[in-house]
């Protein structure tokens, strides 16, 4: 079965420090793979997408991510964190006709 | 109204009452998406409809009824609901199911409370 993996259930990193968003996905072929992110009592908000050219795509907020099929994975990074990217963020993969979503990765930015 | 909206945003029901989620999308979309969301557990899909048909149902209980009369309004009716229901549920929409179609568009959510 298709799965997709966030190994970190939480990561805390201080302001201005840079961040990486683990994401591992299972698929024989290669999926369609999306960020999405999520705050509190809120809905997602698709923070970025790769369907296939360019490995490394560039989304909203400052955020970008890099493809790479020898190792399934799809992480997501920003040089520079704020106080207000603080949320929880899930990765998805495109697979068929539905997405299918890691758990989800909660995010707390120190000050 | 732009994007995806859902009423209501919160919802406190007993568990013999019959109530209603809406969900709107104005983004042209075909395709639209119930979710469940609860603590400590994965977005779970429930249902999708494409151009209004129904095309999956993840095994959900049928105290759960969709509907979808146009591809631009999806209802959850609710009855006989068990405290196990609380969570948040997420109404999207995309393009389309097909590859390469199926970039999703999330409403806010509306909070449930079975009590």
């Amino acid at each position: 079965a298709q799965s997709v993996t966030q190994p970190d259930i939480h990561i805390t990193v201080s302001e201005g420090a840079s961040l990486e968003l683990r994401c591992n996905y299972s698929y024989g072929a290669t999926p369609y793979l999306f960020w999405y992110v999520q705050s509190p009592g809120q809905g997602l908000q698709l923070l970025l997408k790769y369907f296939s050219g360019d490995t490394l795509v560039q989304g909203i907020k400052g955020f970008e991510a890099e493809f790479k099929r020898s190792q399934s994975s799809f992480n997501l990074r920003k040089p520079s964190v704020h106080w207000s990217d603080a949320a929880e963020y899930f990765c998805a993969g495109g697979y068929g006709n539905k997405l299918v979503f890691g758990a989800g990765t909660i995010l707390r930015v120190k000050s | 109204e732009t994007g995806v909206t859902q009423t209501p945003r919160h919802l406190v029901m007993g568990m013999t009452n019959k109530k209603s989620l809406k969900c709107e999308q104005h983004l042209g979309h075909n395709a639209m998406y119930w979710y469940k969301q609860s603590a400590k557990k994965p977005l779970e899909l429930m249902f999708v409809y494409n151009f209004k048909e129904q095309t999956e149902n993840n095994s959900v209980p049928s105290r759960f009824s969709p509907e979808c009369p146009n591809s631009s309004h999806l209802f959850l009716h609710l009855h006989t609901l068990q405290p196990e229901d609380s969570a948040l549920y997420l109404c999207a929409s995309s393009q389309g199911t097909a590859r390469g179609s199926y970039e999703q568009y999330f409403g806010p959510g509306t909070r449930l409370t079975v009590t």
